[in-house]
């Protein structure tokens, strides 16, 4: 069985401090990473994912994500926080099955707060 | 690029009563998912299509939930009867191939 774990239920950061938001995985097999935004009454939009190749990885609004496969850690980070950024991320992993991209597994979400 | 659709938006009904929910993916996705998210806690899967086939279906409560894809297009995902701790938002995400899910607005269901 795949499980995410984000240890962090909220995360207070200052605007214009850089900002990481932890996420651990389980899961067998490789593991394919995503990371989505939650705004209120919204539904989830997608920010980056790892599939395979470079560790780093850029997405939307300026964030990246770092996999680590000894660590089994794929941490959300953004070099200069916004008050806009502010809202539930959630990490979510998932494996390919060779029938098709398996149903994604979601960790419980960080709220991300931003102080002006 | 039309997202994901879903409705109705909001649907209150009371314990013992049946419910439905509609989706409409991304045009051309393959893949359509449904999950449940209860508040404070991360989306669960419910059940996941492969045009019109059913590829997991193992967290659905079959006693009272169903769901159906017709023609590999549209899905509908029922509940009947509805308990209490069904209370949740109901999304529903679609995906060309292996890659990232398209999520829809959700459909936030509160039994009484």
């Amino acid at each position: 069985a795949q499980s995410v774990a984000q240890p962090e239920d909220q995360v207070n950061v200052a605007e214009g401090n850089p900002l990481t938001v932890k996420c651990t995985y389980s899961v067998s097999g490789n593991p394919y990473l995503f990371w989505y935004v939650q705004y209120p009454n919204r539904g989830l939009q997608f920010l980056l994912k790892y599939i395979t190749g470079d560790n780093l990885v850029k997405g939307s609004y300026g964030f990246e994500a770092e996999f680590n496969k000894s660590q089994t850690s794929f941490h959300l980070k953004k070099p200069s926080a916004l008050v806009s950024d502010s809202a539930l991320y959630f990490c979510a992993v998932t494996t390919y099955s060779g029938g098709g991209a398996d149903g994604l597994t979601f960790g419980k979400g960080t709220h991300l707060i931003i102080q002006p | 690029e039309a997202g994901v659709a879903q409705s109705p938006r909001y649907k209150i009904i009371e314990k013992r009563q049946s419910v439905a929910f509609w989706c409409n993916p991304i045009s051309g996705h393959a893949t359509l998912y449904w999950y449940q998210q209860i508040l404070g806690q991360g989306p669960k899967l419910l059940i996941q299509f492969q045009n019109n086939g059913v590829v997991d279906d193992s967290q659905l409560p079959k006693d009272r939930f169903s769901a159906e894809r017709l023609k590999g297009v549209d899905s509908t995902l029922k509940i009947q009867p509805a308990k209490l701790e069904d209370s949740a938002v109901y999304l529903c995400a679609s995906s060309p191939n292996f890659n990232e899910q398209y999520f829809g607005p959700g459909t936030r269901l509160t039994v009484t």
